[in-house]
């Protein structure tokens, strides 16, 4: 069984600071990471993934991840918020020994203050 | 990557009637997935569709509630059937995308009153 666990419903930050959005993983295999946003009243919007390779994996608007196999984590990140990135963000996770099948985490509403 | 329209984009229904939902892919892609968000809840997976086959559903979803159809490489509906206000949601369909992972329809709004 697959799953991920977004520890924080909640993340505020002022605009200007590094932003950070924890994410933690279980597979059975070797993991598939994805990061989603979602702003209100609109689909998802794919970041960034994580397939094989470099640890820290470089997206979409500036965010990066870094894949930490020992901790199990995938946290995504940006150096310098803007009060656009205020959305909801969501992990997912596909277990490389699953054919197809995508799990995601309660999702993390960033807020960015002016 | 893969660009899916699917409609409608929202709407306001009776309970015991019946919605069905459209995605268009504009590439041939095996998978197509049908997806749930519940008000301020996550996304969970309702079923895959293969064309040619039976969509296989996950547990807590059935076929005579969602009823899907997938005829082509490039379409599926999903019904959502005998609707309760329980039923209200984001719906999404999904398909595989070698550059992205994944990429998502822009969902559909379902108000059932």
């Amino acid at each position: 069984a697959q799953s991920v666990a977004q520890p924080e419903d909640q993340v505020n930050v002022a605009e200007g600071n590094p932003l950070t959005v924890k994410c933690t993983y279980s597979v059975s295999g070797n993991p598939y990471l994805f990061w989603y946003v979602q702003y209100p009243n609109r689909g998802l919007q794919f970041l960034l993934k994580y397939i094989t390779g470099d640890n820290l994996v470089k997206g979409s608007y500036g965010f990066e991840a870094e894949f930490n196999k020992s901790q199990t984590s995938f946290h995504l990140k940006k150096p310098s918020a803007l009060v656009s990135d205020s959305a909801l963000y969501f992990c997912a996770v596909r277990d490389q020994l699953d054919d197809y099948k995508l799990s995601f985490g309660a999702g993390t509403t960033v807020t960015v203050r002016a | 990557s893969a660009v899916i329209s699917q409609k409608p984009s929202r709407d306001i229904c009776q309970r015991g009637t019946s919605l069905t939902i459209q995605c268009q892919v504009d590439s041939q892609v095996t998978m197509m997935f049908w997806y749930r968000q519940q008000p301020g809840q996550s996304l969970t997976l309702i079923a895959t569709a293969n064309q040619g086959s039976e969509a296989t559903y996950e547990s807590g979803f059935v076929i005579d509630k969602f009823p899907i159809s997938r005829p082509n490489l490039t379409f599926s509906t999903l019904t959502v059937s005998n609707m309760s206000p329980e039923d209200s949601s984001i719906y999404l369909c999904s398909v595989e995308d070698l550059g992205r992972g994944y990429t998502f329809g822009s969902g559909t709004r379902l108000t059932v009153v």
